[in-house]
């Protein structure tokens, strides 16, 4: 059960696009669609942005998009604005009713 | 509006054990799963434990199985992370999260409690 990689920070101007990549195996990322992703401001709690690794809830701004591809799944923030500015964890299903998440990367807006 | 308010947390001396709490309300709590998740200080998101909507799946990381039992009560909508033989190692603070699940696969983690802090120390 080690946790899905992570770069440690990724940064970008105002008005660019990021994209962050979450790493795992055949055992969790590359078999299950089941990847999410969530947001956290310093101080608060995580935020659900991204859920079976496509899937945007209801409120959250069409800037985030996800994508997966064999054991990497893959947030792309566009249009980056100061708010994005948090930490963003991956997670997956990983079998036997266990999940796991990414170590996080911290965004930062130029 | 959905809630999710954890309690249960202090400080412990290694080996001992602590009970956390989450009530639960603003929707039907027998409709979901819930889970445990964990953010030791300055440090990243690690998945503790899950329950299905009636208990009959739970599921622990390694570290804590054998050690910390999920359980919940769908008639008093609380859910619980009774906590054993407790270690430094365990000094987080505690979210309660309500999980959507599809065919017994948790789907997303929505919405996230405030947290409760457990320190571990002598």
């Amino acid at each position: 059960q080690s946790a899905l990689t992570q770069p440690a920070s990724v940064s970008g101007s105002p008005g660019q696009s990021i994209t962050i990549s979450c790493t795992g195996t055949s055992g969790d990322v590359g078999r299950y669609k089941f990847v999410s992703w969530y947001q956290q401001h310093p101080g608060k709690a995580p935020k659900l942005m991204i859920y079976e690794v496509t899937e945007r809830p209801s409120g959250v701004s069409n800037r985030f998009s996800g994508s997966k591809s064999g054991n990497t799944a893959s947030l792309t923030i566009s249009g980056l604005q100061a708010d994005d500015e948090a930490d963003y964890y991956c997670c997956s299903y990983a079998g036997s009713s266990t999940s796991i998440f990414g170590g996080g990367t911290k965004v930062t807006v130029l | 509006e959905v809630q999710l308010v954890e309690s249960g947390g202090g400080v412990v001396r290694p080996g001992g054990s602590l009970r956390l709490s989450c009530a639960a309300s603003g929707f039907n709590f027998d409709d979901y799963g819930m889970t445990w998740v964990r953010q030791a200080p300055g440090k990243g998101l690690e998945w503790v434990a899950g329950i299905n909507w009636n208990g009959g799946i739970t599921g622990y990381v390694d570290s804590v199985k054998g050690r910390f039992t999920i359980s919940r009560d769908n008639v008093k909508n609380s859910l619980h992370l009774q906590m054993n033989s407790l270690r430094a190692e365990d000094t987080a603070l505690y979210y309660c999260v309500r999980v959507g699940y599809t065919y017994g696969i948790p789907r997303w983690f929505d919405p996230w409690g405030q947290g409760t802090r457990v320190t571990v120390s002598s």
